[in-house]
């Protein structure tokens, strides 16, 4: 148990529509990092939310955008859902500055885009 | 993305074998981590590695930390069933808390 929930467990979309992903940190943790993991690879990292800023993405389209709250939970919005989006995608919480010993994932949301 | 090159992709091995895995990267790393992740759940940090060159020990596994700081190798001995699932190795380059790089995966099958 690391403390990292998300929700959902598991989504189907259809192409073409928008998702919100949700993640709640470790308590403590002020840094969050999303990652997409497509079956069959490691995780991809998408971008990492600071103190409500993006501080730093990954190789995706803006469409992928997120958001981060005062409590330092977050989302992940992606919008004109395609069918490669379909993954297993991951958080990632960590206290600022962190060594990655202190970085914890959560259990992923499963998203199917048909 | 770039992705670290893991090998082997798959290992088949028989309980009370041991088991070793390596990783390479064309580029430096800072940090080499070392992962396992259970169907259904989130990569668990196994072991972590800050300095060229370490040795680092988390009870039946061991990781080094190569000297060129492009690669990492990761060693379970005596296996067991629950050490199945899928190994990851993950690099990350800047301050603590950047992203991570990580491996395509080893996906180990222990067979009693």
């Amino acid at each position: 148990e690391t403390g990292v929930t998300q929700s959902p467990t598991h989504l189907i979309k259809t192409r073409g529509q928008q998702v919100t992903l949700r993640c709640s940190s470790q308590s403590g943790h002020n840094t969050v990092s999303w990652y997409q993991q497509a079956l069959g690879q490691g995780p991809q990292f998408i971008f990492q939310y600071y103190r409500e800023e993006e501080n730093g993405r990954g190789n995706f389209p803006p469409r992928f955008s997120g958001l981060q709250f005062p409590n330092y939970s977050s989302e992940l919005n992606v919008n004109a859902l395609e069918l490669d989006d379909s993954a297993l995608y991951l958080c990632a919480s960590t206290p600022q500055q962190g060594a990655p010993d202190t970085q914890y994932f959560g259990p992923g949301t499963r998203l199917t885009v048909l | 993305g770039q992705q670290l090159n893991q090998s082997p992709q798959s290992m088949f091995i028989q309980e009370g074998e041991d088991v070793s895995m390596n990783c390479t990267s064309s580029s430096i790393f800072n940090t080499w981590l070392w992962y396992k992740q259970d169907p259904g759940e989130g990569p668990v940090l196994l072991i972590a590695l800050y300095k060229a060159g370490e040795l680092t020990s988390n009870g039946r596994l061991t990781a080094q930390f190569g000297i060129t700081r492009k690669d990492s190798f990761l060693n379970i001995s005596a296996s067991i069933p629950s050490d199945v699932g899928i190994y990851f190795c993950a690099g990350q380059k800047g301050a603590s808390g950047s992203r991570l790089t990580f491996g395509e995966g080893t996906q180990l099958t222990v067979n009693p």
